[in-house]
């Protein structure tokens, strides 16, 4: 079946450095989006990207849908103690049931102190 | 707006023992998601609503796991009996059309099969 691989699988930097995560498949996908999960709590959708080639910004965050449509990363710039989470990215393969995505198994991002 | 709001938080139970998880979409959802989360197998996809209706239940582990809607503000998620792997985070989503692929997700039921 499809699968989304994303690294790194953990990360641990300064307040202030900018963090880049990406995620890759061997499927072609239609859709890639990345969520944020903090402790305790559901993931939230940060960005959702829908053509290849895409490049979108949510604030201190970009990601980029692969022109391939087989890849996506996320950058996060002048990282904050509030960005600490896990992050997933997900998608939706061009053969997979309208709605029902896939999610990645995630980045952990610690600033250390 | 309230968000998808599940039931219980927290759930201990002894193998063997029904389990029923709740969850309430976002009012004008039409369609409601089922995920577990395990540090083993990340964010698995069990089983998803259309209208109410299952679409995609490939993702149910087995016989032992049933999922309902009987309407459209209410879902639950029945483990039994429950055995001590179905110990996991379930996580309940909606989103607020068809093809909208910006997931809300609650805040997830954390189920402790002893």
């Amino acid at each position: 079946g499809q699968q989304l691989n994303q690294s790194p699988q953990s990360m641990f930097i300064q307040e202030g450095e900018d963090v880049s995560m990406n995620c890759t498949s061997s499927s072609i996908f239609n859709t890639w989006l990345w969520y944020k999960q903090d402790p305790g709590e559901g993931p939230v959708l940060l960005i959702a990207l829908y053509k290849a080639g895409e490049l979108t910004s949510n604030g201190r965050l970009t990601a980029q849908f692969g022109i391939t449509r087989k890849d996506s990363f996320l950058n996060i710039s002048a990282s904050i103690p509030s960005d600490v989470g896990i992050y997933f990215c997900a998608g939706q393969g061009v053969h997979s049931s309208a709605s029902k995505i896939i999610f990645g198994s995630g980045t952990r991002l610690s600033i250390r102190p | 707006d309230a968000g998808v709001i599940q039931s219980p938080r927290h759930e201990v139970t002894e193998m063997g023992q029904e389990v029923t998880l709740r969850c309430k979409p976002i009012s004008g959802h039409n369609s409601l998601f089922w995920y577990r989360q395990t540090m083993m197998r990340g964010l698995e996809l069990l089983i998803y609503f259309n209208n109410n209706v299952p679409i995609d239940d490939s993702g149910m582990p087995e016989d032992r796991f049933s999922a309902k809607m009987p309407n459209a503000s209410f879902s639950t998620l029945k483990i039994q009996p429950s055995e001590p792997r179905d110990s996991a985070v379930y996580f309940c989503a909606s989103i607020r059309r068809n093809n909208d692929y910006g997931y809300t997700f609650g805040s997830g039921t954390r189920l402790t099969v002893v």
